[in-house]
C-alpha cells in the first residue's frame, strides 16, 4: 500500500483560512468515510483532529473542519493561529484491516 | 484521561530484535484497539500495526513477517516486537489507543537507534 500524497508545504496569515489536500485512491480515501487528521508539532507526539472524515474529538477547536470529495480528502484550518504551525498528516482506512497515513504537510503561519 | 508510556532500550544492534513496551494508566486494556505507528528522523508517520484487547492483532504487510504484538491485560500493557532489525528500523517509535477508524490517545514516543 502506497503512503496518501500531501504537499509537502502549506502557509497562511493570521486570520487566514488554509486547506491541506490527503489524496489517494479508490482503495483507501475514495472507498471508505475513514479519514483522519493528526497535528505534530516538532518532537512532540500527533494529535489527532478529526476522524471519520469531519468527526473533532472532543477538544479539538472548530476552526479545525475536515472534508472529503472522490478520492481527496481535505482539512481546513481557519481562523489561523500561530499555534497552528506545526505537522499535519492524513490517514485512511484501506481495507483488510490496514490503514495508512499520508506523506505529511508542513503548515507555516506566516 | 488515559496515558501511554512506552519502554525499552534505546539502541539495538542490526540483526537483532528490538522489544519495546507500552504502559496503560488511568484506563483499562480491554476493550480498545491499541497500535503501534514509528516515524523514522525527519520522515513521516508508518503504521506498524495493531492489537484488540482480546488479542486479535493485524500489521503493516510490508512488515509482518518480522513483527510481533502482543497484549497483558493483567498488566495493563502491550508489547512490540521486531525481529531481524537495520539501520531502516531506526526511528521514533509511538503507542497509541485505537486502531484503523480513530486514535484517540497517544504516547510521547521512545526513539530506538539500530546500530552496532
Amino acid at each position: 500500500q502506497s503512503a496518501l500524497t500531501q504537499p509537502p508545504s502549506a502557509s497562511g496569515s493570521p486570520g487566514q483560512s488554509v486547506t491541506i489536500s490527503c489524496t489517494g485512491t479508490s482503495s483507501d480515501v475514495g472507498g471508505y468515510n475513514y479519514v483522519s487528521w493528526y497535528q505534530q508539532h516538532p518532537g512532540k507526539a500527533p494529535k489527532t483532529l478529526i476522524y471519520e472524515v469531519s468527526k473533532r474529538p472532543s477538544g479539538v477547536p472548530d476552526r479545525f473542519s475536515g472534508s472529503k470529495s472522490g478520492n481527496t480528502a481535505s482539512l481546513t484550518v481557519s481562523g489561523l493561529q500561530a499555534e497552528d504551525e506545526a505537522d499535519y498528516y492524513c490517514s485512511s482506512y484501506a481495507g483488510n484491516d490496514n490503514y495508512v497515513f499520508g506523506t505529511g504537510t508542513t503548515l507555516t503561519v506566516l | 484521561q488515559v496515558q501511554l508510556q512506552e519502554s525499552g532500550p534505546g539502541l539495538v544492534k542490526p540483526s537483532e530484535t528490538l522489544s519495546l513496551s507500552c504502559t496503560v494508566s488511568g484506563g483499562s486494556i480491554s476493550p480498545y484497539y491499541w497500535s503501534w505507528i514509528r516515524q523514522p528522523p525527519g520522515k513521516g508517520l508508518e503504521w506498524v500495526g495493531y492489537i484488540y484487547s482480546s488479542g486479535t492483532t493485524n500489521y503493516n504487510p510490508s512488515l509482518k513477517s518480522r513483527v510481533t504484538i502482543s497484549v497483558d491485560t493483567s498488566k495493563n500493557h502491550f508489547s512490540l516486537r521486531l525481529s531481524s532489525v537495520t539501520a531502516a528500523d531506526t526511528a521514533l517509535y509511538f503507542c497509541a489507543r485505537g486502531g484503523p477508524i480513530f486514535i484517540d490517545s497517544w504516547g510521547q514516543g521512545t526513539l530506538v537507534t539500530v546500530s552496532s
